[in-house]
């Protein structure tokens, strides 16, 4: 099992440049997560979906957009890239409403000059 | 909103020694809490989970504990190795089964 994957690893963009990230997950899983990671400032929610076709806002939505068009991919968006945007995206997933733990992928690091 | 605290960005600790790692969180108690590993460039590994009705949760050589009154949680590595060094996270879980993570204690074991 690969677990999640998130691609691309490694990404530079120029302000105001586009992009998407994408998240696969081969578990089968509900749940699936965007976070960011900034130092000092913990793992911090982006957008959410509990289900194919399903998504919700999370803590610090503004900027990207989401779609979960197939229930095992997850892709976070961003139009105008902006350079508060610099920082490492992990995707998570989890199996359904029961108390699991989440599988996080091993993240997108992105700048954005 | 929910805050939540990890007793200090570092820990150093002697190999073999018990490492306590602390976890606060304000206002209203969780309907559970875990938590994660994270070492340098990767992502987040699930190590625990205790529910809110629960008191304490062992695996292996972690132990993790919960009190609602005191709104805090214990995670425990006893015979500590420097292996387990690593930045551990809390995440409690506030509804709608989102979790939100505290910003980590860094734990070095020193040989």
């Amino acid at each position: 099992n690969a677990g999640v994957t998130q691609t691309p690893k490694f990404r530079v963009l120029k302000t105001g440049q586009s992009m998407t990230l994408l998240c696969a997950q081969d578990m089968n899983h509900e749940y699936m997560y965007w976070y960011r990671q900034d130092p000092g400032m913990g793992l911090r929610l982006i957008h959410y979906s509990v289900g194919e076709g399903t998504t919700a806002k999370g803590e610090v939505p503004d900027g990207y957009n989401v779609s979960r068009l197939k229930k095992q991919n997850f892709l976070l968006g961003l139009e105008s890239a902006a350079p508060s945007q610099t920082s490492v995206y992990f995707c998570a997933s989890k199996e359904d409403a029961s108390n699991y733990g989440y599988t996080f992928g091993s993240g997108t690091r992105l700048t954005v000059v | 909103s929910q805050k939540i605290e990890q007793n200090s960005e570092a820990l150093n600790i002697q190999e073999g020694k018990t490492a306590t790692l602390t976890c606060n969180y304000t206002n209203y108690s969780p309907a559970y809490l875990q938590w994660y590993r994270q070492d340098p460039g990767r992502g987040p590994v699930f190590l625990l989970l205790i529910r809110e009705n629960e008191k304490e949760k062992r695996k292996e050589r972690l132990k993790v504990t919960f009190d609602t009154t005191l709104k805090q949680s214990l995670f425990h590595i006893t015979a500590s190795q420097p292996a387990d060094s690593a930045t551990y996270l809390c995440a409690p879980e506030f509804g709608n089964e989102k979790l939100t993570f505290g910003t980590g204690t860094r734990l070095t074991i020193i040989p």
